[in-house]
């Protein structure tokens, strides 16, 4: 079975500063990795993903992480982030054989000035 | 490019009344997905849809919700005799898949039901 672990619960962080939200994922098999994004009252808005091919991959809004598998890990990073950026974020699983995503309890980022 | 979009977005019930939530799907996406999300967690697998087919329920989907998506494209999910523990956000996604490889799940803006 696939899980998501999402050590931090909130990270606060002030603006311009950089931020790493944590991501440990448990899986037997090859799996696919996501990360979202939730602002109040809204659904949720996909930050980036890794399908294959490169471990670094690149997302919108300046966010990019960082699969290792060795590790088991895929954690988001930010160089500076705005108050803007203040959301839940949730990391996600899929492994190739399942078609459901399977979410982490997430991480609330407040940017404050 | 139209998102998937959901009605209604609020939806405020009595206890052991029945309630309907809609989705609207990315144009032409085969697949379908229910998710539910209660306070403070991540969201939680319902169901899925490929084109009218259901493929794959939770256990979390008891008896009294019923799901569907009669022409492939829009879809219901139903929730007879509401309880409190029902109350929670209702989200649907949407996404393409074709040979190999996988989907990419896009989100609509969730229904909020609350049962009093």
């Amino acid at each position: 079975a696939q899980s998501v672990t999402q050590l931090d619960s909130q990270v606060p962080v002030f603006e311009e500063a950089p931020v790493e939200l944590r991501c440990n994922y448990s899986s037997s098999v090859s799996v696919y990795l996501f990360w979202y994004v939730q602002y109040p009252n809204q659904g949720l808005q996909l930050l980036l993903k890794y399908l294959s091919g490169s471990t670094l991959v690149k997302g919108i809004n300046g966010f990019e992480a960082e699969f290792n598998k060795s590790q088991t890990s895929f954690h988001l990073r930010k160089p500076s982030v705005h108050i803007s950026d203040t959301a839940e974020y949730f990391c996600a699983v899929k492994t190739g054989t399942a078609s459901k995503l399977t979410f982490g309890t997430g991480t609330r980022l407040q940017v404050t000035l | 490019d139209t998102g998937v979009s959901q009605d209604p977005r609020h939806k405020i019930t009595k206890r052991g009344q029945n309630v309907t939530f809609r989705c609207d799907p990315i144009s032409e996406h085969n697949r379908l997905y229910w998710y539910r999300q209660t306070l403070g967690q991540g969201p939680e697998f319902l169901t899925y849809f490929q084109n009218e087919a259901q493929l794959e329920k939770s256990r979390l989907l008891s008896d009294r919700f019923s799901a569907e998506r009669p022409k492939g494209s829009f879809s219901t999910l139903e929730i007879q005799r509401t309880e409190q523990g029902d109350s929670a956000m209702y989200l649907c996604a949407s996404s393409l898949i074709g040979t190999g490889g996988t989907d990419t799940q896009y989100f609509g803006p969730g229904t909020r039901l609350t049962v009093l």
